[in-house]
């Protein structure tokens, strides 16, 4: 199966702060990959495909970037409604669906 | 807009067979323009993709899995089920249906998740 790995765990900041997560493949996945925002107690919410794709309705502030096995996801004023946990997933076509292992965002 | 509800009981005893049911709305799971999956999330494991069924019945299984589960659908009520079997502690999770409607391997519709936990 491929490893996904998200960097860092949990990430404090503040209202207005731009906040990078990093996302890491055991190997190359070219740019299949999403991402999803959770909060608790509710389902994920797919922000982007194709490693780069804003899903509609997404705010703009949010971008991703990346392909190979190296990916990142951008926000870029940080807002209330977006302290949440952040998730990549992998969508090779040879291997398992599979997840990163998520990325708290909290209030500073 | 498609909606899809998990259903089934929330307490299943160790060594039993849990069983879940998605309810699918706005849409028909036989329409051949999605793949319908299911995931778990538990604490220990985070998210784990753990299968996925087409219109036409053929199915594709995570391999720590493959052995214990099988998801199948129920057309005369717009349905697909998941079944895991000789269920642990290790199996307690909230389950999810989905659907991906890329059929690339992305989630863009999710149920609202069902809690199951493997107690005596």
């Amino acid at each position: 199966d491929i490893q996904m790995t998200q960097s860092p765990s949990t990430l404090s900041a503040s209202v207005g702060d731009r906040v990078t997560i990093t996302c890491r493949a055991s190997q190359s996945i070219n740019t299949w990959l999403a991402w999803y925002q959770q909060k608790p107690g509710k389902a994920p919410k797919l922000l982007i495909s194709r490693a780069s794709s804003l899903e509609s309705g997404v705010p703009s502030r949010f971008s991703a970037y990346g392909s190979g096995t190296e990916f990142t996801l951008t926000i870029s004023s940080l807002q209330p409604d977006d302290f949440a946990t952040y998730y990549c997933q992998q969508y090779d076509s040879y291997s398992p669906l599979t997840f990163g292992g998520g990325t708290k965002v909290e209030i500073k | 807009q498609v909606q899809l509800q998990e259903s089934g009981p929330g307490l299943v005893k160790p060594s039993q067979t849990l069983s879940l049911t998605c309810t699918v709305s706005g849409g028909s799971i036989t329409s051949g323009d999605s793949f319908w999956s299911w995931i778990r999330q538990s604490a220990g494991k985070g998210l784990e993709w753990i299968g996925r069924i087409y219109a036409d019945g053929s199915t594709t299984y995570t391999p720590s899995l493959k052995s214990r589960v099988t998801i199948s659908l129920d057309t005369s009520k717009n349905q697909f089920s998941l079944k895991v079997n000789s269920v642990t502690a290790a199996d307690t999770a909230v389950y999810f249906c989905a659907r991906d409607k890329s059929l690339l391997g992305w989630f863009d519709t999710w149920g609202q998740g069902s809690l199951v936990t493997v107690s005596s």
